[in-house]
């Protein structure tokens, strides 16, 4: 079946620098990509999402780009923090078929301070 | 506070014994989910509901029911838990089902021996 998936389980970054976090995705018929990011104890909380005829979308530190002829997905974290430290989850999301989300298994980001 | 809540956040139970997982949120949203999250699967949903009375599966719906009586609720219910329903799971919501910032709760971790 589709799936989400992301090139690295773990990433760990200093302080200060920038982070890249790399999502594949195969289902072509997916209309928003989505990214969540997951504290310790805590329920995922969006941060950014982007739509399938766009290849790039800026947010505060944080930009995701699509890369459509790849089926790749990244979001782009500046000056990483360490209250940026967390597990990063990208989804996809289809809006026929009851608009299901599907996520992808997550990385760990470890900022070093 | 805007916020889903969930209950109990910690259960322990033995194989048949029936069980309900609660879950209520007080923004108005239309869309409300269930996922279970286990390591290296991402979060995977259960059952979702678009509206009131309207309720469909997700990609692991077995061994799970729900219902969708008013608007800010959505329990989970398990007739007859298994091990293999042993997870962290999380309820979320959207103010429409094809929104794509879920709010998620904060999560119940269920231990089923």
């Amino acid at each position: 079946g589709e799936s989400v998936g992301l090139h690295l389980p773990t990433l760990s970054v200093q302080e200060g620098d920038n982070s890249i976090i790399n999502c594949a995705y195969s289902n072509s018929a997916s209309d928003y990509f989505i990214w969540y990011k997951q504290e310790s104890g805590k329920g995922p909380q969006f941060i950014i999402d982007i739509r399938s005829n766009m290849d790039k979308r800026q947010g505060q530190r944080v930009t995701v780009l699509l890369n459509k002829t790849v089926k790749h997905l990244s979001l782009q974290i500046a000056a990483t923090q360490p209250g940026d430290s967390a597990v990063y989850f990208c989804a996809e999301k289809e809006s026929g078929g009851g608009f299901k989300t599907i996520f992808g298994a997550g990385t760990r980001l470890f900022v070093k301070a | 506070e805007a916020q889903v809540t969930q209950n109990p956040r910690y259960l322990i139970t033995v194989t048949g014994k029936k069980l309900t997982v609660t879950c209520s949120q007080n923004m108005n949203h239309e869309y409300m989910s269930w996922y279970r999250q286990d390591p290296g699967l991402g979060l995977r949903q259960i059952y979702y509901s678009m509206n009131v009375e309207v309720t469909d599966k997700g990609d692991v719906p077995e061994g799970y029911k729900v219902s969708r009586k008013e608007k800010r609720n959505f329990p989970l219910i398990l007739e007859s838990p298994s091990p293999n329903q042993t997870s962290l799971y999380f309820c979320a919501s959207s103010l429409l089902a094809g929104g794509n910032e879920q709010f998620f709760g904060p999560g119940t971790r269920l231990t089923v021996l």
